[in-house]
């Protein structure tokens, strides 16, 4: 079964600087999907980016970016120039294309502290 | 697009009584997802469906919770009788199944039982 790890509950960061939340996972499969997920305060799962594993670029969403590591089994998301409003419990989740219809595994979740 | 859409945001309940949540996905979605977020236990997929039929059910704590999925535009979780280990913040979701396969979560019910 595939299995996500985040290895880091917590994080901090100064405003305006770079932090990088690490995500690992499991899988035997080839093809898939990974992503990352804010929950802030207001408890609502945001979509904040997605990589296809076929693609080696690394995905990129304004301020947020990967760093997509196929062989490693390494996700990791890196935040620049932090704002208070980053401040959220992010989660990273797979998914393969085999016949799981869509069916989302989660890491734990970091969660993630902004310094003014 | 209004997204997905949960009801009620929150719900207070006695232990034994039955409670009821509700969930719209977004229109031309076919998979819909039953989560339950605790401290303790992080998020759990307690069951999804696609095309209206469940897929897997494997989640679902106990007999005491069931799920529905009558048409594609709507489905329920329920536990009857409730019990205070059943507080939570119980999240919907749904999905394509095509690329890009991203879930898009409703705004969850927490839900208290006393």
């Amino acid at each position: 079964a595939q299995t996500v790890t985040q290895s880091q509950p917590e994080m901090s960061v100064q405003e305006a600087e770079t932090v990088t939340l690490s995500c690992t996972y499991d899988t035997s499969e080839s093809d898939y999907y990974l992503f990352w997920y804010k929950q802030p305060p207001s408890r609502q799962m945001i979509l904040v980016i997605r990589q296809e594993a076929y693609k080696q670029q690394n995905a990129t969403e304004n301020r947020f970016s990967v760093n997509f590591q196929k062989a490693a089994k390494s996700f990791s998301l890196k935040i620049s120039d932090s704002q208070l409003g980053d401040a959220a419990m992010y989660f990273c989740a797979y998914r393969d294309l085999g016949t799981s219809y869509g069916k989302l595994t989660f890491g734990q979740g970091t969660i993630l502290t902004v310094h003014p | 697009d209004a997204g997905v859409i949960q009801s009620p945001r929150h719900e207070v309940t006695e232990m034994g009584q039955e409670v009821t949540l509700r969930c719209k996905p977004i229109s031309g979605h076919n998979s819909l997802f039953w989560y339950r977020q605790t401290m303790m236990r992080g998020l759990e997929l307690l069951i999804y469906f696609n095309n209206n039929v469940p897929i897997d059910d494997s989640g679902m704590p106990e007999d005491r919770f069931s799920a529905k999925m009558p048409n594609a535009s709507f489905s329920t979780l329920k536990i009857q009788p409730s019990e205070p280990r059943d507080s939570a913040v119980y999240f919907c979701a749904s999905s394509r199944s095509g690329a890009p396969y991203e879930q898009y979560f409703g705004p969850g019910t927490r839900l208290t039982v006393t």
